[in-house]
């Protein structure tokens, strides 16, 4: 019974690389949020995905960030030409949605630790 | 949006009680949750309220009171690994019945021994 499996667990990226972050959620989740946690903060939503659509993305800095959810296979939170700030750790979370029982039910991955240098 | 407000560091004896609280100003709530995390780990899930009162499981209880937007985590006979960040998180519903999840800055526990 795999939970939220997330890879890398550790990524090191050099100013201006790309860095792909991916999430597959639990069995029976439809559905992924990705949050950013800078050291010593708390967790900031950066986008709400089901399969195929973005629900919301509110959280998400305008530049260089983006999110996908394909039909198959995980999740994938991408962000091009980094910087330095956005060294964090990166968690996903899946859940059922609306028609899970239970809909609240939310768990997290391990998360995936980006160090740009 | 969501204004969520918990202290930011707490420090207990162990075998004590200690009660973390968190005060949440939101339209549209639906639950909050309740969520331990340790330095470097991903956040596990503690409790979920939605109705008023007090639920209990273990050593941690956790109540809710919607009308005074406030609730509180209270974990007893305290250990010294539980020694962790509790995060507050409040839950709201889109159209659709989507729910977005917002956290607290997170409340730093340490236990002493």
């Amino acid at each position: 019974n795999a939970g939220v499996m997330q890879n890398p667990r550790h990524l090191v990226r050099r100013r201006g690389q790309e860095a792909r972050l991916r999430c597959s959620p639990m069995k029976g989740h439809s559905h992924v949020y990705w949050y950013r946690q800078l050291p010593e903060e708390g967790l900031k939503f950066m986008v709400y995905l089901q399969k195929e659509n973005i629900i919301d993305e509110s959280g998400m800095p305008k530049e260089r960030f983006s999110a996908e959810f394909p039909k198959e296979g995980p999740s994938i939170l991408r962000i091009q030409q980094v910087v330095r700030g956005d060294s964090a750790a990166y968690f996903c979370a899946s859940s059922p949605g609306p028609s899970g029982r239970p809909a609240y039910e939310q768990y997290f991955g391990p998360g995936t630790r980006l160090t740009v240098t | 949006g969501q204004n969520i407000d918990q202290p930011t560091e707490m420090t207990a004896t162990e075998g004590a009680i200690v009660q973390i609280n968190c005060t949440y100003q939101t339209s549209g709530f639906n639950g909050l949750f309740w969520y331990q995390q340790h330095a470097g780990e991903a956040p596990t899930f503690l409790s979920y309220n939605v109705l008023d009162g007090l639920e209990e499981k273990g050593r941690f209880s956790s109540f809710l009171s919607r009308s005074k937007g406030y609730s509180y985590l209270l974990l007893k006979e305290l250990q010294m690994k539980d020694s962790a960040s509790y995060l507050c998180a409040v839950r709201v519903l889109y159209s659709g019945g989507y729910q977005k999840v917002t956290f607290g800055t997170g409340t730093k526990l340490q236990v002493i021994p």
